[in-house]
Order: structure tokens, then sequence, then C-alpha cells
């Protein structure tokens, strides 16, 4: 059955960078785009972007480009977000999803939290 | 690119129906046949309810069900449950491989 399972949570310092990991299984990896989303406490779902697993091209959704990186090991099935230079306003629960025009398989998603 | 609209709650009695809009423009709802719909539980992944406007998934009950007209796009939940009640998101492709979620929906079941 297809699973996607993220990385556990994470607390890190404002200014520090951080790698979330969303690893496949049961289907053909390079078959299927990843795509990341974003909940921040209390707040509803924002659409990060997808990378294109089978050319590793990442397209990134308005307000997520410069510190949000896309990035994926084929040989693992696993697609990674990594986050730079963390700000309080980072802290949310993270989720890969699978597909780019309809998301039919989530990870459980990471809770990343910001704070001094 | 603003999120699509949503109405903050709605509510209905079991075994009741419930509707939930969702708008947005001819950029997206509107300009493609690739509205899905997500159910969320407290502390949970959300889960697809509906996908390409109003294709159901296996396992969902055909008590679910989307349509759409023009710019928006609409998601009825007839004869409610209590497990019902949960936050309902739509989602949109919105063209140049980029997608758009809804403002959220919280559904209540009286």
């Amino acid at each position: 059955q297809v699973q996607l399972v993220q990385s556990g949570s994470e607390l890190k310092k404002p200014g520090a960078s951080v790698k979330v990991s969303c690893k496949a299984s049961g289907y053909t990896f390079t078959s299927y785009g990843m795509n990341w989303v974003r909940q921040a406490p209390g707040q509803g779902l924002e659409w990060m972007g997808w990378i294109n697993t089978n050319t590793g091209n990442p397209t990134y959704a308005q307000g997520f480009t410069g510190r949000f990186v896309f990035s994926l090991d084929t040989s693992v099935s696993t697609a990674y977000l990594q986050i730079s230079s963390l700000k309080a306003e980072d802290t949310a629960v993270y989720y890969c999803a699978r597909e780019p025009k309809h998301f039919d398989y989530w990870g459980q998603g990471t809770l990343v939290t910001v704070s001094s | 690119q603003s999120a699509l609209t949503q109405p903050p709650s709605a509510s209905g009695s079991p075994g009741q129906s419930v509707t939930i809009s969702c708008t947005g423009t001819s950029s997206d709802v509107g300009g493609y046949n690739y509205v899905s719909w997500y159910q969320q539980h407290p502390g949970k992944a959300p889960k697809l309810m509906i996908y390409e406007v109003s294709e159901r998934p296996s396992g969902v009950p055909d008590r679910f069900s989307g349509s759409k007209s023009g710019n928006t796009a609409s998601l009825t939940v007839s004869g409610l449950q209590a497990e019902d009640e949960a936050d309902y998101y739509c989602s949109s492709y919105a063209g140049s491989n980029k997608g758009l979620f809804g403002t959220g929906t919280k559904v209540t079941v009286l």
C-alpha cells in the first residue's frame, strides 16, 4: 500500500536550518510528483510547491522562494524540504503529498517549531 | 495568488445535508476541472474526498459529492453523521504547474 512517512518533529532556533524528509513506498516513486503543504498553528493549508520526481525540477509558490528548497534522493524514494534562515513564523506542520493536480496520499506531517 | 474563498463555518443536524462553496477565478476553479476537496480532523493529515470536481476516491462514502458552476465549486455532504465533523478544504489547479487551497470551512454536526 502507498505510504509517505515523514521525519520527526524538530525544534530549531531562529536563523538555523532544517531538513524534513518524506520517504515513499508502495509505488514507483518517479511516477508521481511530490507536493509540500504548510499548516501554521490554527491556520489553513498552504500549497508551497512541488517537485517533479522524474526530472528533479521544482516549482515554488509565491512566498516560498529563496529560503525553501525541494530536493530528491530517488535511490531511496525520498523527497526533502529544506528551510534556511528559520523565522518564528515558519513554525508549522509541514506535509508532503503525492501528485501535482490533486493530493491522494499524504505524509503524517512534521512539526517544525522555531523558538529561541 | 490569493487563497480560494470558503465560508468559515457550516452546520447541520444528523441526517441533514450541508453544502460548502469554494469561489475562485477563471484562472483556477473556472479554468480547469481539477478541483479537489479534503477532510481534516484535528491533529490529523488531510484526506482526499473528491477530485476532478466530482470524482470520489475508492472508500469515500457516496454521501460526499462535488460540483462546479463557473468560478465556484461546491461540496455537499448528505445524511450528515457525527464523524463528518471536521475542517474541509478545497483546492484547485491554477495553471503553470501551480496549486491553490481554499481558506477552509469548519463543519459542525449539531
